[in-house]
This record gives C-alpha cells, structure tokens and sequence, in this order.
C-alpha cells in the first residue's frame, strides 16, 4: 500500500512563473491536506479537500494560491506569480474518511529564484 | 485562535535517559491529539496518538493526555542518538484538520 505521493520532490521557478505541485493520497484516503513550512518554522494548514470539494481553504493566501482534486487524478496546489517569499517545502497529507490521523508525504520543495 | 504552544527548546538529553516533550492546547473541547517526529529535511512521520485521558503506550514512547489541564506530553524511554529530531504536536479541534505546534528539537547526546 503506497503511501501519500508528492511530485516534483523539488521545483525550481524563476519569480513570476507558475508553481504546480502534485499529491495522490493514500489508497483508500479520502481526504487531502495541503500544509507549508517555512525554513525553522512549524507546519502552517493551507487547505482541506475532498473528492471535488474544497472543505477549508482558510489557510489559503487570497490571491495566486488554488488547490483542486478532482474526481480523477491527483490533488494539485497552483502558485501562480511566484515571489520568493513562496520558497518554502509543502506537505501534502491524507487521512481516511472518519479518522482524523493524517500522514504525510515526502514534500516538495520549491525555490524560487 | 485555536493554537498548540511547545517549547522549542533544543532540549538535550543523554542517552539511556528518558526524554519527556510538553504540549499545551487553547480549546478543552478537542477530541484528538497526534505526536509526529521529523527529522531534519524530512516529512513529519506519525508516531502516536491519543484520544483519551491517561497514558498510552507503543514501545519507547508514552503519550500522557490530561484534558482538564488541556496538557499532551510524550515520554521517549532509553533515548537513543536516532531519536534527535523535532517532535510536533498536533490538535484536531474539530475542523478535521490538524493545527500543529511548532516543535521541540530534541538532540540525545551519546
């Protein structure tokens, strides 16, 4: 049973592109998390999905950040416009309908440059 | 503001010895309480969970729950030096999501 599933592992964008990162949770999981960490900070919850349905999206920046996970395919979180300040890893979590344990995937890591 | 508060430290600790991390939730209605372990450069790992008041036992590790005093702690036994990492405690108040605390990065010293 493969666990939670993030690519790229690391992305480098140039400020103004657009970042994509992808998550596939866990088999079985329905629900997505998408949390941030910044360098010597802790995890900061950006957005909770389901199967085509933002649940929580307060942690979310107003603008340039979006999240989907639609009913095929992974779940995607877009920076658009990327600035520096966006450098930091995004953790992608699952649990399973009715639990409340989340477990994690590797991450991806993006620099902006 | 529902929020996790743990002590950064480092907290260091000599090998053998027991290891005991501290947490502190804002909301006494919480339900379900998470210790993950993340290592430098790495993804925070599950490593025990908690739903009612006592102890909870996996192994080395104690989870200890006290929900009067709104109070999570974990206890690592015979510290070893693969236990250096950052601890994080978790909270769902809920919202089925989980709200973090920001860490204790614990160093056993051999």
């Amino acid at each position: 049973n493969a666990g939670v599933m993030q690519n790229p592992r690391h992305l480098v964008r140039r400020r103004g592109q657009e970042a994509r990162l992808r998550c596939s949770p866990m088999k079985g999981h329905s629900h997505v998390y998408w949390y941030r960490q910044l360098p010597e900070e802790g995890l900061k919850f950006m957005v909770y999905l389901q199967k085509e349905n933002i649940i929580d999206e307060s942690g979310m920046p107003k603008e340039r950040f979006s999240a989907e996970f639609p009913k095929e395919g992974p779940s995607i979180l877009r920076i658009q416009q990327v600035v520096r300040g966006d450098s930091a890893a995004y953790f992608c979590a699952s649990s399973p309908l009715g639990r409340a344990e989340a477990f994690f995937g590797q991450g991806t890591r993006l620099t902006v440059v | 503001q529902k929020e996790v508060e743990q002590n950064s430290g480092p907290l260091s600790v000599p090998e053998g010895a027991i290891a005991s991390l501290n947490c502190t939730y804002s909301d006494r209605g919480s339900q379900s309480f998470f210790w993950y372990r993340q290592y430098s450069g790495k993804s925070p790992e599950l490593i025990m969970s908690i739903y009612s008041n006592g102890d909870k036992e996996d192994g080395r590790f104690t989870a200890q729950l006290n929900k009067a005093s709104q109070y999570v702690s974990l206890l690592i036994r015979d510290s070893q030096p693969s236990d250096s990492a950052t601890y994080l405690c978790a909270v769902n108040f809920g919202n089925e999501k989980l709200t973090f605390g920001t860490g204790t990065r614990l160093t056993i010293i051999p």
